[in-house]
């Protein structure tokens, strides 16, 4: 069955330092997705992406976040100045199209800042 | 506003059948999924209900009411694998596209 890959799938980082979360997400889909959890809370929307531009962002995105499709395959989360707030588990998601087919998460990543 | 409710916490017996409710308030409304979730991982799916009715897939079926923003998800023959965070989303479509509003998630626990 296709799988959304995410990489890596543990990073601990100081605070005030820059990550980038990967992600690849199942070929033939369209539509990319950042959500985050951050331990005990709930999964929180942060970012949609399609045809190269983002297409909505919540009040959490903020400028520090950025978001990249770099190539045919990777779709990459910025993270410009981690704050300790920002550990989290953070997913990345993919669909084949607008209307929900085929929505499936990767395994995530745990951020740890320190 | 973009609300989702279920309860927090629910226990069941091996064996037996639980029902896990959920109601939501989500503009652009698209679509109920439900996922479950272990501790420290990704959420699998589980199920995807746009139309009201029941889909059952094998011990996991559930259930939609779109004029009551209402949706359970039912589990029969529970194993102990099941223990288990479960969570409701809303896909709340805009501008074309869509995102996923979960609820905080229900754990249940399945004892012997």
């Amino acid at each position: 069955e296709p799988e959304v890959t995410q990489t890596p799938s543990h990073q601990v980082t100081q605070m005030g330092q820059e990550v980038i979360l990967r992600c690849v997400p199942i070929s033939n889909h369209l539509y990319f997705y950042w959500y985050r959890q951050i331990l005990g809370q709930k999964v929180e929307f942060l970012v949609s992406f399609y045809n190269n531009e983002i297409s909505e962002k919540s009040e959490i995105f903020d400028d520090q976040f950025s978001v990249e499709r770099p190539d045919g395959s990777n779709f990459t989360l910025k993270i410009r100045s981690t704050k300790l707030e920002d550990s989290a588990m953070y997913f990345c998601a993919s669909s084949n199209r607008a209307a929900n087919y085929g929505y499936t998460f990767g395994s995530g990543t745990r951020l740890t800042v320190v | 506003g973009q609300n989702i409710d279920q309860p927090t916490e629910m226990t069941a017996t091996e064996g037996a059948i639980v029902q896990i409710n959920c109601t939501y308030q989500t503009s652009g409304f698209n679509g109920l999924f439900w996922y479950q979730q272990h501790a420290g991982e990704a959420p699998t799916f589980l199920s995807y209900n746009v139309l009201d009715g029941l889909e059952e897939k094998g011990r996991f079926s559930s259930f939609l009411s779109r004029s009551k923003g209402y949706s359970y998800l039912l589990l029969k023959e529970l194993q102990m694998k099941d223990s288990a965070s479960y969570l409701c989303a809303a896909s709340s479509f805009s501008g074309g596209y869509n995102k996923l509003i979960f609820g905080a998630g229900t754990r249940l626990a399945v004892h012997p």
